[in-house]
């Protein structure tokens, strides 16, 4: 059964810091990999999609990659903001269509 | 760009109501989703639509059924509410992996409804 964790649950750095969230699976045979944030009482904002015959994907200063064999990807975002505060969660593809979700990092960041 | 949309940002209803949470997408996708969101416990998948009248149960459908008529809106009701169904209702919407290569399939989310069962 896949499991996704995300390590760490929470996460306050000082404005301008570069910063790893991790997210781990358990089950390397994934067809994609999502990264997500959600503002507090808000729903989701896709950020980035990595497939599975992909490395990493880039989006502004946030850098997404995936290690499939070791079931790994980290979220990379450079020169942190205050804007930058919310939740970022990582899925994973389950079968063709459905994703199983990481319960996600809570990331604050201070001026 | 894709958008979501659901009725209620709020919700308050009693226990034993019926309740229904309307979602609407407006990108022809053909799948759409019912999902609860609990701290500590993440996003969980109630049910799956991946047709007109076409649905699949999640992890957690049991109090839920689901209704969808037309292609663009899927409606998760709630028979008779509970206590335990107080939670963040997020619904979101992506196109068939049979349309789109499954790896490039990306899924797209409503605002989401905080319904509280009093």
């Amino acid at each position: 059964k896949q499991e996704v964790t995300q390590i760490p649950a929470a996460l306050s750095v000082p404005e301008g810091e570069n910063l790893v969230l991790n997210c781990s699976f358990t089950d390397s045979a994934i067809y994609n990999l999502q990264w997500f944030r959600q503002d507090p009482g808000k729903g989701l904002t896709s950020l980035l999609l990595i497939q599975s015959s992909q490395r990493e994907q880039t989006s502004g200063r946030l850098n997404a990659s995936l290690d499939k064999s070791s079931g790994r990807s980290t979220l990379y975002i450079a020169a942190s903001q205050p804007g930058d505060s919310a939740t970022y969660l990582c899925a994973v593809s389950r079968g063709t269509d459905k994703l199983i979700f990481g319960t996600g990092t809570r990331l604050q960041v201070f001026p | 760009d894709v958008k979501v949309t659901q009725s209620s940002r709020y919700l308050v209803k009693r226990t034993g109501e019926k309740v229904f949470l309307e979602c609407v997408q407006d990108m022809d996708h053909e799948n759409m989703f019912w999902y609860r969101q609990d701290p500590g416990l993440g996003l969980r998948l109630i049910y799956f639509s991946y047709d007109v009248k076409m649905k699949e149960k999640g992890d957690i459908p049991e109090g839920y059924s689901v209704s969808r008529e037309k292609k663009e809106r899927f409606s998760l009701i709630l028979e008779s509410a509970s206590t335990n169904q107080t939670s963040m209702y997020l619904c979101a919407s992506s196109l068939s992996s049979l349309l789109q290569g499954v790896a490039e399939n990306e899924q797209f989310f409503g605002p989401g409804t905080r319904l509280t069962v009093l």
